[in-house]
């Protein structure tokens, strides 16, 4: 069974470039969630999604950041005229149900480390 | 509101010496906890969790974690620490809410292992 896969697992892009990052959950997986890992700290919860809905984007900023999670295909994040500041590890992780506490916790793909240049 | 703290940002330990990890939350409700591990260049893997059920929690590569509510502590810790344990951990702190579940991390431990 394949785990969640994100990709790419590298990103260069100058300042001013968009990226956009891609994740694939575990089969089966309707609820996504993206979280950004910084140098030096820990992971901060992004956004949270369930097939085609945002339910929860309160840890996004409002600015150039957007996600999507189609009907088919994988969830996106997308990032519009990186800056320096962008530069970091995130993260997507998938479940089975919006319960992640108690019986399915979250599944983490290996992450894709943006640079901005 | 909730909140980890992880009391310390690196720890150092001999082989096959005990590991004792730190990490004390927050939170209004009952929260569930977990510990995941992280190693270099790697996604999370999740190392146990408590969810309301015993106080003293198993975990995969032989470490566990004692919930004491008492103390708001969720302290991780091994017998005997193996070369392979090096990397980092994070505490983590959780309550289910109506629009799902958010993780709350710690800023994370570096778990240093020598010869």
């Amino acid at each position: 069974n394949a785990g969640v896969m994100q990709n790419p697992r590298h990103l260069v892009r100058r300042r001013g470039q968009e990226a956009r990052l891609r994740c694939s959950p575990v089969k089966g997986h309707s609820h996504v969630y993206w979280y950004r890992q910084l140098p030096e700290e820990g992971l901060k919860f992004m956004v949270y999604l369930q097939k085609e809905n945002i339910i929860d984007e309160s840890g996004m900023p409002k600015e150039r950041f957007s996600a999507e999670f189609p009907k088919e295909g994988p969830s996106i994040l997308r990032i519009q005229q990186v800056v320096r500041g962008d530069s970091a590890a995130y993260f997507c992780a998938s479940s089975p149900t919006a319960d992640t506490a108690s019986n399915s916790p979250l599944h983490f793909g290996n992450g894709t480390r943006l640079t901005v240049t | 509101a909730q909140s980890v703290t992880q009391l310390d940002s690196h720890v150092s330990v001999s082989e096959g010496t005990p590991v004792l990890l730190r990490c004390n939350y927050s939170s209004s409700y009952s929260p569930s906890l977990f510990w995941y591990v992280q190693h270099p260049n790697k996604g999370l893997q999740l190392l146990l969790k408590y969810t309301s059920a015993a106080t003293l929690v198993k975990g995969i590569n032989g470490f566990e974690a004692e919930f004491k509510k008492s103390e708001t502590s969720f302290h991780l810790t091994k017998p005997s620490a193996h070369m392979s344990d090096a990397a980092e951990y994070f505490c983590v702190v959780t309550i289910l809410t109506g629009g799902g579940n958010k993780l709350t991390f710690g800023t994370g431990t570096q778990l240093k292992v020598e010869l």
